[in-house]
């Protein structure tokens, strides 16, 4: 009963360095996606992916990176922490099937020092 | 970018009461979704809405999605303590791309005991 896994959970990171944060999802699902939570903010796109070897930015694309080489992995990756990207990340996945709800992970609480 | 505007920001109610909140927009969508999201975890699905009109119920919650297609709103009966969390509102709308859903910005919601 997996769902939507994200790896690790917490984590404090100096400016400047990088680090991937992981996704995978186990139900088959097309489309993937990262959002960041900040507070009073809601929910914003980051980067997402209709597919294996496709993927499209978001509204905050700045600062990450993605790619989507299996069905079931997204990672996102930081190339050079800022202070700014201090926040909650969350991966969400759907089913390609029409507009069908997102399912989310329970986030990487991120810190950047 | 594009936001709902979701109301009330927050609210503290007693036990027993009924709670209600929305979400508007300024654009039409054809889905709308209402999200839970408890503290340290990832959003967890309530309702999904699909048509102007539509009423449906989990439990003791009942969403409707606005006849206009620009609102939706969540109705929350006899809360109990556990009712306690963050609510959010996301729409999907024609023009902004598919699979990419819009999030309000969150009604927390306080249960007084």
């Amino acid at each position: 009963n997996a769902g939507v896994t994200q790896t690790p959970k917490f984590q404090v990171l100096k400016t400047g360095q990088s680090m991937t944060l992981q996704c995978a999802q186990d139900m088959n699902h097309e489309y993937m996606s990262w959002y960041r939570q900040d507070p009073g903010m809601g929910l914003r796109l980051i980067h997402y992916s209709v597919g294996a070897g496709i993927t499209d930015q978001g509204e905050v694309p700045n600062g990450y990176n993605v790619s989507r080489s299996t069905t079931e992995d997204f990672p996102l990756r930081l190339l050079s922490a800022a202070p700014s990207q201090t926040s909650v990340y969350f991966c969400a996945s759907s089913s390609r099937q029409g507009t069908q709800p997102q399912h989310f992970g329970d986030g990487t609480r991120l810190s950047i020092l | 970018g594009q936001q709902l505007n979701q109301s009330p920001q927050s609210m503290f109610i007693q036990e027993g009461e009924d709670v209600s909140m929305n979400c508007t927009s300024s654009s039409i969508f054809n889905t709308w979704l209402w999200y839970k999201q408890d503290p340290g975890e990832g959003p967890v699905l309530l309702i999904a809405l699909y048509k102007a009109g539509e009423l449906t119920s989990n439990g003791r919650l009942t969403a409707q999605f606005g006849i206009t297609r620009k609102d939706s709103f969540l109705n929350i009966s006899a809360s109990i303590p556990s009712d306690v969390g963050i609510y959010f509102c996301a729409g999907h709308s024609p023009t902004s791309g598919t699979y990419k859903y819009i999030f309000g910005t969150g009604t927390r919601l306080k249960v007084l005991a």
